[in-house]
């Protein structure tokens, strides 16, 4: 059974622009989350999709947006890129939500914003 | 609030010796526990959980985790360091707030250091 794949693995982009990242969750999992992680605030929380619907946001700026596709793959789009969105993004796939599932997670983009 | 704390930033221990990394949590209700390990630019890896039950919990790689809930504490423990074990480590908690949710809280990562 295949991974988690998350692509790009790396991106570089200038202030301002926006970047799509992707993250494809294992097969017949359908619950996808996405964290931020920068060596200032760890490990962050962005936002999780089930069944194509946005169960839970955390507290991120209006800039940070995502969607689920029919076939539970998930994007994440940032806009009007700053310094600061520089990071690891991960995505973690789940069988469904809510239950004492663990999280597999993919290996994440690292974003350089310059 | 629902938290985890990770005390120590890092942790050195020699091969071949247990080791020990601690973490505690605080949250209402019974907790949904877990640990992962991220080596250098790669996602975070399942190691083991704590739901229910036995307070000792066995995961991969040897390694185990015990649940003390009167001292709201999960750390994970391995009886002998492998270099390979060198990596950073992360605690985590299901946020059980707001109904349904696969969210994680997590610690800050502590780096374990094993040294041949």
């Amino acid at each position: 059974k295949a991974g988690v794949t998350q692509t790009p693995r790396y991106l570089i982009k200038t202030r301002g622009q926006q970047v799509t990242l992707s993250c494809s969750p294992i097969s017949g999992h359908r619950s996808v989350s996405w964290y931020q992680q920068t060596p200032g605030q760890g490990l962050q929380f962005l936002f999780e999709y089930f069944s194509e619907t946005q169960r839970n946001k955390g507290n991120f700026p209006g800039r940070f947006s995502g969607r689920q596709f029919s076939n539970s793959r998930s994007e994440m789009n940032v806009s009007t890129l700053e310094l600061g969105d520089s990071a690891l993004y991960l995505c973690a796939s789940y069988d469904r939500l809510g239950g004492n599932t663990e999280a597999f997670f993919g290996q994440g983009t690292r974003l350089t914003v310059v | 609030a629902q938290s985890v704390a990770q005390p120590e930033d890092q942790v050195n221990v020699a091969e071949g010796n247990p080791l020990t990394v601690k973490c505690t949590y605080s949250v209402s209700g019974n907790p949904y526990l877990f640990w992962y390990v991220q080596y250098p630019n790669r996602g975070l890896q399942f190691l083991l959980k704590y739901i229910t039950g036995d307070n000792l919990v066995k995961g991969s790689y040897g390694f185990e985790a015990e649940f003390n809930k009167s001292q709201t504490s999960f750390h994970l423990k391995k009886p002998s360091a492998l270099v390979s074990d060198s990596a950073l480590y992360f605690c985590a908690v299901r946020d059980m707030r707001g109904g349904a949710t696969n969210k994680l809280i997590f610690g800050t990562g502590t780096l374990l250091a094993v040294q041949p």
